[in-house]
Formats: structure tokens, C-alpha cells, sequence
């Protein structure tokens, strides 16, 4: 079964350093892959997908994700956070031929300190 | 309107009580879901529906009942629900159901007392 792990819960960095957040999937295919971020109180709003083809993928927001298909990773990153970056960020996989169902990690939210 | 809404935003109900939650959605998508999202778990889909049909229940218990009546529209009808059911829910969309990326609602945050 398909499964997205995202191994930190939370993650503090100060404004205007680097972030990497790190998201593994377990797949038998190739995976359809999301970044999704939620602020407090609000619904989901897509970062990025990958679908195919080149394996770094921009997003909205400055962010960035690679696709490893060796060590099954999607780890998103932003080479300069900002305060209102402070949110939760979810990654999921969507394998396409099981209806466009996606599977969530558990989120790391991510605090900005200045 | 844009996006997805989601009414109400906010919810407190009795374990006797029957509410309704109401999705709407203004892009001109063909299938809508509704998620569960509790705190410390991830997000868990329950249903799902393709041109007004249901193409998904997760073994989602009876007293949560889903109706779409057109590709706009997406309801979840609650009737005696449980102190455990107090969640955010997150209603969905998508243009079909082969990969395309699914836009949320801002969620209706409920609280069974």
C-alpha cells in the first residue's frame, strides 16, 4: 500500500535561512507527488506537483521540490524563508489509477523565528 | 466566488443533533471529496464522487452521509455523531479523477459535544 512520511513534526528556522523539509513515499510505481502547505484556520493550497519529466520542480512562493526516484524522496525547499512562511506542509502521493486518491504524510509545521 | 467554499466554518452540535455541511465549487471540476482532518493524524479521504457519482466510501461508518446532487455541489449530512468525530473537513475538487490536482476548501471545523 502507498504510504508518505514525513519524518519531522516541526521545524524551526530563522527568517531568511534555508529550509529542506523532507517527505519519503512508498509506491510501486511511479508516483503522482504534491506539496500542499495549510495555514491556521484555512484549507489546503497546492506549492507544487510533479508529475513526469524534469525532476526539480518549481512552485508558487519561491519553493522548489526534488523528485529521487532512488531514495524515494520529494524533499521541498526554499532558499530564504520568510515570517509568513510559518504554516503546516503536507506532501502526498496520488497514484492516478486508484481514482486520484492521495495519500497524506502526517505534515511538519514549520515555525519562523527573527 | 472563487475556489472552493465550504459553509459553515464553524459547527458545534450535540450527539443527537442532524447538520448538514455544504461544498461548492466554482471552477467547473467533475469530482469532489470530502477529507477528515483530526488533530495529530493525516489527512483521512471518506468519500469521493466523479460526475455525481460515488466512486469512494473509506469504510466511513453510517452516520455520515454524503450527497451530490450536481458536479458543483457536495454534502455531508451528520446524524448522531460522537465526541471522536470533532475534525476539520475538508472538501475537495478535481477537473476528473486522473491526477489532476485537487483544490481544497477552507474546511468547516466541527465539535461533537
Amino acid at each position: 500500500a502507498q504510504s508518505v512520511t514525513q519524518p519531522d513534526i516541526h521545524i524551526t528556522v530563522s527568517e531568511g535561512a534555508s529550509l529542506e523539509l523532507r517527505c519519503n513515499y512508498s509506491y510501486g510505481a511511479t508516483p503522482y507527488l504534491f506539496w500542499y502547505v495549510q495555514s491556521p484556520g484555512q484549507g489546503l493550497q497546492l506549492l507544487l506537483k510533479y508529475f513526469s519529466g524534469d525532476t526539480l520542480v518549481q512552485g508558487i512562493k519561491g519553493f522548489e521540490a526534488e523528485f529521487k526516484r532512488s531514495q524515494s524522496s520529494f524533499n521541498l525547499r526554499k532558499p530564504s524563508v520568510h515570517w509568513s512562511d510559518a504554516a503546516e506542509y503536507f506532501c502526498a502521493v496520488g497514484p492516478m489509477e486508484y481514482g486520484n486518491k492521495l495519500v497524506f504524510g502526517a505534515g511538519t509545521i514549520l515555525r519562523v523565528k527573527s | 466566488e472563487t475556489g472552493v467554499t465550504q459553509t459553515p466554518r464553524h459547527l458545534v452540535m450535540g450527539m443527537t443533533n442532524k447538520k448538514s455541511l455544504k461544498c461548492e465549487q466554482h471552477l467547473g471540476h467533475n469530482a469532489m471529496y470530502w477529507y477528515k482532518q483530526s488533530a495529530k493524524k493525516p489527512l483521512e479521504l471518506m468519500f469521493v464522487y466523479n460526475f455525481k457519482e460515488q466512486t469512494e466510501n473509506n469504510s466511513v461508518p453510517s452516520r455520515f452521509s454524503p450527497e451530490c446532487p450536481n458536479s458543483s455541489h457536495l454534502f455531508l449530512h451528520l446524524h448522531t455523531l460522537q465526541p471522536e468525530d470533532s475534525a476539520l473537513y475538508l472538501c475537495a475538487s478535481s477537473l476528473g479523477q486522473g491526477g489532476e490536482t485537487q483544490y481544497f476548501g477552507p474546511g468547516t471545523r466541527l465539535l461533537v459535544l
